[in-house]
């Protein structure tokens, strides 16, 4: 059973097109984080949040986490095929051990 | 700055067989990461290393999987003997003391067992 529960599983869309993913628990988490992961590549941090209702903006990347701490979101304005890829939120559980989710698979046409 | 180095990156062994991963953390990173990430999850933790000591194997399988961080920087990860079920990524990860939830990967090892 995941901790963390991302939707959706896949996502593929036409670039220039906005895109919405989610990540979200029962539980509360002291941080949260959002990677990208390349085929054959590690994953890349891209953002963490800490804060409940924190919004944080990184170019056309919009990340939110929610007022309780539970869950989070990340948004893409105007999507680019170097978009692709897959995205992972992970979160703090104790002792600094992440929690991963299985990720959101998204893939920008050109 | 230098990243994570892991290697090899592609192993190929059959079932039953033994394969070791290796892993150099970006320099002053005292806290090491093994994870498995099997095809279509994320990341499992395996193990967790502050400095050359071990904080957390709880998800480790211990009567086939072991690691070592000996002089605290490099680190090796062991599978004897590998069963189907361990054919995965093996990512390295690295973090600094006072931000050990901003962990930086390694590329991975991509290990297939037939």
């Amino acid at each position: 059973t995941q901790l963390l529960e991302q939707s959706p599983q896949f996502l593929s869309i036409q670039e220039g097109e906005n895109l919405t993913v989610y990540c979200n628990s029962s539980s509360v988490f002291s941080s949260l984080q959002w990677y990208r992961q390349e085929p054959g590549e590690g994953p890349v941090l891209l953002v963490t949040v800490v804060t409940g209702g924190e919004v944080k903006k990184l170019k056309r990347l919009t990340f939110q986490f929610g007022d309780a701490r539970k869950d989070s979101s990340l948004h893409i304005t105007a999507a680019q095929p170097g978009d692709t890829g897959l995205y992972l939120c992970a979160g703090d559980v104790s002792d600094y051990k992440l929690s991963f989710g299985a990720g959101t698979t998204v893939t920008v046409r050109a | 700055e230098a990243g994570v180095a892991q290697s090899p990156r592609y192993k190929i062994i059959e079932k039953r067989q033994s394969v070791a991963f290796w892993c150099n953390p970006i320099s002053g990173h005292a806290t090491l990461y093994w994870y498995q990430q099997i095809l279509g999850q994320g990341p499992k933790l395996l193990i967790q290393f502050q400095n050359n000591g071990v904080v957390d194997d709880s998800q480790l399988p211990k009567d086939r999987f072991s690691a070592e961080r000996l002089k605290g920087v490099d680190s090796t990860l062991k599978i004897q003997p590998a069963k189907l079920e361990d054919s995965a990524v093996y990512l390295c990860a690295s973090s600094l003391p006072q931000a050990p939830s901003e962990q930086y990967f390694g590329p991975g090892t991509r290990l297939t067992v037939t």
